[in-house]
């Protein structure tokens, strides 16, 4: 079992709409979670971040953490053209300052 | 205030040819990463630094990849002999005190 997974798309969703997104982890001590986002030929850029179970609100996304069921998703609200992209989620493991990257989900939102 | 900046950019060798990458992280952040990020796969963490100390190189090939942070600001990273499987984009990172980590743009090898 690989300690991130992420469906690695792609996940294609008209403009306007909502994108769902979802990754499990396998290490029940993880503390920290991250999304990053990253654009073909550029490096990930952080853009959310969630410690506690419960909903994270930040602009248009919101981040969705479960510990009991190991998940935590990420919900892009009336997605734009410029928010295609390959989104990574992140663990960070209970010894801390180490993030754990899943495969990445590509999303593709068309006009 | 300046990101992480990496050099080169883009870098094109053949293979047993050594090669080497340069860091410097955000100014204040003492944890320095460097990952390895293969086409269509998340980063890989190859080394993580405390400053000076390398805390984390369980991760890092460490018959051809050597790494040095000397003076706990910017990083060296080196691989000697380059192999064709070392083709990938190495990324390094540095976070702050919250531990959000920032990326530098990277540097694309490319092992001929």
């Amino acid at each position: 079992q690989k300690e991130v997974e992420q469906n690695s798309g792609p996940l294609s969703v008209p403009e306007g709409a909502i994108a769902s997104l979802n990754c499990t982890y396998s290490d029940r001590g993880s503390q920290s979670f991250f999304w990053y986002r990253q654009y073909s030929g550029k490096s990930p850029e952080l853009i959310m971040f969630i410690y506690s179970n419960g909903d994270k609100e930040d602009g248009r996304f919101t981040a969705q953490l479960n510990k009991a069921s190991q998940y935590v998703s990420l919900l892009i609200r009336d997605s734009q053209p410029s928010d295609s992209a390959t989104y990574l989620c992140a663990f960070e493991g209970a010894a801390g300052n180490k993030l754990t990257f899943g495969g990445g989900t590509r999303v593709l939102v068309k006009p | 205030e300046a990101g992480v900046v990496q050099s080169p950019r883009y870098k094109i060798i053949e293979k047993k040819q050594p090669v080497a990458f340069w860091c410097n992280p955000i100014s204040g952040h003492n944890t320095l990463y460097w990952y390895r990020q293969n086409l269509g796969q998340g980063p890989e963490l190859l080394i993580r630094y405390e400053n000076e100390e390398a805390v984390d190189d369980s991760q890092l090939p460490k018959d051809r990849f050597s790494a040095e942070r000397l003076k706990g600001v910017d990083s060296t990273l080196k691989i000697q002999p380059a192999e064709l499987g070392d083709s990938a984009v190495y990324l390094c990172a540095s976070s702050s005190p919250y531990n959000e980590q920032f990326f530098g743009p990277g540097t694309r090898l490319t092992v001929l």
